[in-house]
């Protein structure tokens, strides 16, 4: 019964570098989420996903960001040519198919992104 | 403009003392309100969703649309109540989440 998880969980990298986030949803939960979360900031919510599809993509900070999601299961996050304000704890969450109201998001436990 | 707020960025209360953490929202549809939690080392979970009207670890939340308000009230602080809560909105049903800043509650014994 393994929750959502999320590698790596830390991360340091140079500025200019390209990153890639993965996030492991709980088995079944056909709807997944990523988030940001910077020093001092609350959460922002960047992509979701239904099965492989994103509907809406405004969510992403800049054309830098990306998100997949194969086989309606593992997703991953890119970020390219980072930036030090992309530095932030990225979380990822999963959810049952369905009305929000009855699908509570089930939360991994982050990756600290920090671009030096 | 936020579309979720959370006015106090800190709070502090005594053991036993009532608490209310605020929570107001902007949304023009029919709202989805949740109370996010997040303990020291660990995850940010659930805590209450406003359309179960449920009382968990002795917290409630009532949605006033009046006021567009959905303030978490607890009536005694126990110090495990200490952590960092967030008021999130649901838009489109689930597609988009907005959270707030989050407060952070601290419980002095």
């Amino acid at each position: 019964g393994a929750g959502v998880s999320q590698s790596p969980s830390n991360k340091v990298t140079e500025k200019g570098k390209d990153v890639e986030l993965r996030c492991d949803p709980i088995s079944g939960h056909t709807a997944l989420y990523w988030y940001r979360q910077s020093l001092g900031q609350g959460l922002e919510f960047l992509i979701y996903f239904q099965g492989n599809s994103a509907p809406d993509k405004s969510g992403l900070p800049s054309d830098r960001f990306s998100a997949e999601r194969t086989g309606g299961s593992v997703s991953t996050l890119t970020i390219q040519r980072t930036q030090q304000e992309d530095s932030a704890v990225y979380l990822c969450a999963s959810s049952l198919v369905g009305r929000s109201s009855y699908n509570e998001q089930f939360f991994g436990p982050g990756t600290r992104l920090t671009v030096l | 403009a936020q579309r979720v707020t959370q006015p106090e960025k800190l709070l502090s209360v005594f053991k036993g003392a009532p608490v209310e953490l605020k929570c107001n929202y902007s949304y023009s549809g029919s709202p989805e309100l949740f109370w996010y939690v997040q303990y020291s080392r660990q995850r940010l979970q659930l805590l209450l969703r406003h359309i179960s009207r449920e009382s968990i670890k002795g917290f409630t939340a009532d949605l006033n649309k009046g006021e567009t308000s959905f303030h978490l009230k607890k009536p005694f602080a126990q110090e495990e109540d200490s952590a960092m809560y967030y008021c999130a909105l649901s838009e489109n049903y689930g597609q988009n989440f907005v959270f707030g800043p989050g407060t952070r509650l601290s419980v002095l014994p």
